[in-house]
């Protein structure tokens, strides 16, 4: 069975700072990959999803990025921090979520 | 893509049986009917999924209508552990093998609250 992993747990930056967030995937090859945001209590918006190495496609335009180097690994940048940024990111594959990244820019 | 309709919340008691319900008029001939949980600050953790008629498993139970613009995740006896949220998803299944281009797309969900 495959297992999503994530960090850091939580992460407090200031506005303007710049992000980086990194999910990778163990026991399983070539998975499609996905990046969720979900701000407090509201359900979960699709950032990006990616079908393969260096293929990203965005679902909802903003001052975020995502790339994904590896097979399994699966990155969220950002350059500028916005404090609507804040909130917790998931990284899914296979219908299997990460345990997730509680953002707070301040 | 289906959209699925489902109450914002509900109330229930320790011990009885949950069953919350999801429209999904627009369902496709291939669209899997997908359930899942989540705790506070936690990732949604899969529950159960289902095509037609009934699907059960040691934690919900699915019911799914012939015409299947519906479904309804049953929980047998709740505990105070079982308040979360749950969401209904609709489309290909979230578990299948790499490729594709299905997006599992979470609506608001259902907050289900168990008292004492």
């Amino acid at each position: 069975s495959q297992t999503i992993h994530q960090w850091p747990a939580t992460l407090v930056q200031p506005v303007g700072s710049p992000l980086s967030l990194e999910c990778t995937v163990e026991g399983t090859s070539n998975p499609n990959l996905y990046w969720y945001r979900q701000a407090a209590g509201r359900g979960l918006q699709l950032l990006f999803y990616s079908v393969g190495i260096g293929q990203i496609s965005s679902e909802v335009p903003q001052n975020l990025s995502a790339s994904r180097p590896q097979d399994r690994q699966f990155i969220l940048s950002s350059k500028k921090l916005l404090l609507s940024d804040s909130g917790f990111y998931l990284c899914a594959a296979h219908g299997v979520f990460g345990p997730g990244t509680r953002l707070t820019v301040l | 893509l289906a959209k699925t309709t489902q109450p914002i919340s509900m109330d229930s008691y320790e011990g009885q049986e949950v069953n919350i319900t999801c429209s999904h008029n627009n369902i496709a001939t291939n669209d899997y009917i997908t359930w899942y949980q989540q705790f506070p600050s936690q990732g949604p953790r899969f529950i159960i999924q289902g095509y037609k008629t009934k699907v059960t498993n040691e934690v919900a139970s699915l019911f799914i209508p012939a015409d299947r613009k519906s479904s309804t995740l049953s929980l047998p006896r709740v505990s105070l552990s079982d308040t979360a949220v749950y969401y209904c998803l609709v489309g290909d299944s979230p578990r299948q093998a790499s490729g594709g281009s299905y997006i599992p797309t979470f609506g608001r969900g259902t907050s289900l609250i168990v008292h004492p």
